[in-house]
């Protein structure tokens, strides 16, 4: 598995406040992605990057922003928060470069965030 | 668009029976790749098996077992004589090579193995 680390675990955070999580991986791996995960829908694709400076939207991007200005780090920031935006929040990663397990994404722990 | 669904919200066995989690897929693509994670109470996502869509062996791994069926598009997870640790979330998830391998996961299958 990919040494992934989130940070931080959990937050609670308040109506209207930015919040920035961070995921950070050990593997070189080229590419890394934010979902977030809310009963009844599993789990969906917010912002993914596929190298340094280079992201794209995922399904339920908006109230979202994202940067990777190294490699190993993945930044997910909620310009304002909202209740809506209480979830778990998975941070993942993939080589993208030759051999079978190149298209596998491995999962950082996660991050509990409740909006108050 | 690529879809996948989990029928099966909640299984409850008893243990040492096999059970079987139900995946089907959605997708136009020619080459893509199906993968199972299990998530335990803890919380975290486990990968168990990816499968590219050339390669229609079947994969036995210890008690898990998996079914990948382009015909019907399936790819189902047996579990062989259930234990308790087996409890768990098990997502099964699609991914597209014209799509940067985004990960399109199903809602997941709530499975329970009783002592």
């Amino acid at each position: 598995d990919a040494g992934i680390t989130q940070s931080p675990r959990h937050k609670v955070t308040e109506t209207g406040t930015p919040v920035t999580l961070r995921c950070h991986q050990t593997e070189n791996h080229r590419y890394m992605y934010w979902y977030r995960q809310d009963p009844g829908h599993g789990l969906r694709l917010i912002h993914y990057s596929y190298g340094v400076k280079d992201t794209d939207k995922g399904e339920v991007s908006d109230g979202y922003s994202v940067s990777r200005s190294k490699t190993e780090d993945f930044l997910l920031t909620l310009e304002s928060a909202t209740s809506s935006q209480t979830s778990v929040y998975f941070c993942a990663s993939r080589s993208g470069t030759s051999g079978r397990a190149r298209e596998t994404q491995y999962f950082g722990p996660g991050t509990r965030l409740l909006v108050l | 668009a690529q879809k996948v669904t989990q029928a099966q919200t909640e299984i409850s066995v008893v243990e040492k029976e096999d059970v079987t989690l139900d995946c089907v897929y959605e997708t136009r693509d020619t080459t893509y790749y199906l993968f199972w994670y299990k998530q335990p109470p803890s919380g975290e996502l486990v990968f168990l098996i990816r499968r590219n869509s050339f390669d229609e062996q079947n994969e036995i791994s210890g008690r898990y077992s998996w079914n990948f069926q382009k015909s019907t598009s399936s790819f189902n997870f047996t579990i062989t004589a259930s234990q308790v640790v087996d409890s768990a979330v098990y997502f099964c998830a699609l991914s597209e090579e014209t799509s940067g391998s985004r990960l399109t996961f199903g809602e997941g299958t709530q499975l329970t193995v009783n002592p």
